[in-house]
Order: C-alpha cells, then structure tokens, then sequence
C-alpha cells in the first residue's frame, strides 16, 4: 500500500466549475501538507503549504487538511483553461526533509 | 532572482555509459534535494545534501547512483553504468534552511534522461 493514495484521474470539467481535488493518506507521521501543479514536461509549482488541520484560502485556491482523517483537499474556484494541468498532494514528516507525494491527479478544464 | 537551475534538460546516454545531472539551487539557499520521477509514476526522494554533506540518501539505490554538493559550484548527481529502467526525469529541489517547520521546497524545471 503506498503512502500517499491519489486519483489520477483525468478529471475533466467546463470552464468556471470548482475543481476538487484529494489525498489519502496512511502515516500519521505526516504533519505538513503541500499541492504542488505541474504543467507537462515542467517542474513542479508549489501552490500551496499547510500544517494544521482546517482551511487555508490563496485566491482562487483553498487547502483543507484533516488530520484525524488523513485527508486532505485542494479546491479551485472559477477553474480556468491555464489551470489545465497535474496535480500533486506532498507531504512531510515532523521534522522531516524528503516530501513524500501523490501519484499525481490530471486535470483538464475545457473552454 | 532565478530559480533552481538544472542542466542539461535532456540528456541520451546508451546503456553502460555515465549521466551526470547538474543543479543549481535558488540563491541564498544551501539545500538542495533529487527527485525522480519514473514515467506514469509520482515522484520520489531519492537524496538530501547540504554544502559538502549528504544528510539523507535513504531514496538511492544501493548502486551505481551518488550525489555531491561541494563547497563551490554545483550539486551533482551521477549515474554510473545506466540502464534502460534509469530512463526517468530527474528534479533537483532547493530550500533556504531545514528544520521545523520544513522549509518549502522549490523545484528546478528538470533533466529528462533517455538510455538507449
């Protein structure tokens, strides 16, 4: 079983939809939360950093974390074609320094 | 301010020569970490290193695989003797500091390697 579970979907939805994203998780070793886009053959962009359970709002982002589930969300509100892209769920252990990620979930917004 | 360098993008090797991947972190950061990303796979830690120090290889392969960060220039990753299952993009990532809370880590554009 791997740690981090992830859909890859694709996940197709029409311009303007709210995107939702998600992880599970295993190891309750995990205290600091990340989503990171990644556009085709580009690095990885971190998006957005949480380390408590609850919401975190960036624009048209927002990062939920819930720790006794070992689940954690990422929304996009207003979904735009430029958003078009894969997304990937990482995490990192208390005093950790190796992000462990998701296989990552595609996402396709269509125009 | 640049972002993490990597060089080359792209890199063919055939089988049982040397792969050498280059990373420059952001400025002002002196930690640097390598991933791989193996096709249709998410990615994975394979090293952390500090200047002149490996502080978690834990993600390597036993052989063949090594990495450097030395004082001046670079961090390296060299990959000895490659086979066709090394064929994978390879991320370097950097952060300013370590400790708790982590650092974020930022993330270089990549070096696609292709064994022939």
């Amino acid at each position: 079983q791997k740690e981090v579970e992830q859909d890859p979907g694709p996940l197709s939805v029409p311009e303007g939809a709210i995107v939702s994203l998600n992880c599970t998780y295993s190891n309750s070793a995990f205290q600091y939360f990340m989503w990171y886009r990644q556009y085709s053959r580009k690095g990885p962009e971190l998006l957005m950093y949480t380390y408590s359970s609850g919401n975190k709002e960036d624009g048209r982002f927002t990062a939920q974390v819930d720790k006794s589930s070992k689940y954690i969300s990422l929304f996009i509100r207003d979904s735009q074609p430029s958003d078009s892209a894969t997304y990937l769920c990482a995490m990192i252990k208390a005093a950790g320094n190796k992000l462990t990620f998701g296989g990552g979930t595609r996402v396709l917004v269509k125009p | 301010n640049a972002g993490v360098m990597q060089n080359p993008r792209h890199l063919v090797r055939r089988r049982g020569q040397e792969a050498r991947l280059r990373c420059s972190p952001m400025k002002g950061h002196s930690h640097v970490y390598w991933y791989r990303q193996l096709p249709e796979e998410g990615l994975k830690f394979m090293v952390y290193l500090q200047k002149e120090n490996i502080i978690d290889e834990s993600g390597m392969p036993k052989e063949r695989f090594s990495a450097e960060f030395p004082k001046e220039g670079p961090s390296i990753l060299r990959i000895q003797q490659v086979v066709r299952g090394d064929s994978a993009a390879y991320f370097c990532a950097s952060s300013p500091l370590s400790g708790s809370p982590p650092n974020e880590q930022f993330f270089g554009p990549g070096t696609r390697l292709t064994v022939l």
